[in-house]
């Protein structure tokens, strides 16, 4: 596609649940990334894919916290029994890896946790 | 202390006036710098980035990075209400296709 898609755009879910976020990230781009925006506090790293290689997870705050990337495309960001604290912009980007500088990013999945 | 600070503002200046964006940073090692402006609703948009030390310009926008004080700063000329947005300072340890370390972000304001 032209950019990064991102599904959905607002999600609002009860406390406890599980939700998913998706991600298509632009064609050709082999390295995807989410981030965390929360009010105040800037872009928070959360997991990195790139190609066939192990996802760097380093900046998932906790276990509830999953991704994975099916066929070196589209992404999900799953998030388990959620709780107030995990109300955020959700952000996905995606890049080349080499040659090619800088991240585009989508829209973002505007978390509510009720 | 965090690994980037920057101002959040909010900054607000007249139409035509120059602005003055600034973030420090800690860690040394860093060696790729970015601006990122941030529309309401939108995912940020890349605007300039420069590696190591040294000035960059482009169009309205300069973008100055002085690694021997760790601070980065991005100026915009002839201001316009369009550039009213949200700028993130970015940086890396390595060529951008890695994790980046976002300031907090400086809203602006520019009125017509």
């Amino acid at each position: 596609g032209a950019g990064v898609s991102q599904s959905p755009s607002n999600k609002v879910t009860e406390k406890g649940k599980d939700v998913e976020l998706r991600c298509d990230p632009i064609s050709g781009h082999t390295a995807l990334y989410w981030y965390r925006q929360s009010l105040g506090q800037g872009l928070e790293f959360l997991i990195y894919f790139q190609g066939n290689s192990a996802p760097d997870k380093s900046g998932l705050p906790s276990d509830r916290f999953s991704a994975e990337r099916t066929g070196g495309s589209v992404s999900t960001l799953t998030i388990q029994r959620t709780q107030q604290e995990d109300s955020a912009v959700y952000l996905c980007a995606s890049s080349f890896l080499s040659g090619q500088f800088g991240y585009t990013f989508g829209s973002g999945t505007r978390l509510t946790v009720v | 202390q965090k690994e980037v600070e920057q101002d959040p503002g909010p900054l607000s200046v007249p139409e035509g006036a120059i602005v003055s964006l600034n973030c420090t940073y800690s860690n040394s090692a860093f060696q790729y710098f970015m601006w990122y402006r941030q529309y309401s609703r939108k995912g940020p948009e890349l605007l300039m980035y420069t590696y190591s030390s040294g000035n960059k310009e482009d169009g309205r926008f300069t973008a100055q990075v002085d690694k021997s004080s760790k601070y980065i700063s991005l100026f915009i000329r002839d201001s316009q209400p369009s550039d009213s947005a949200t700028y993130l300072c970015a940086m890396s340890l390595q060529g951008g296709s890695e994790k980046l370390v976002f300031g907090k972000g400086t809203k602006l304001t520019v009125n017509p």
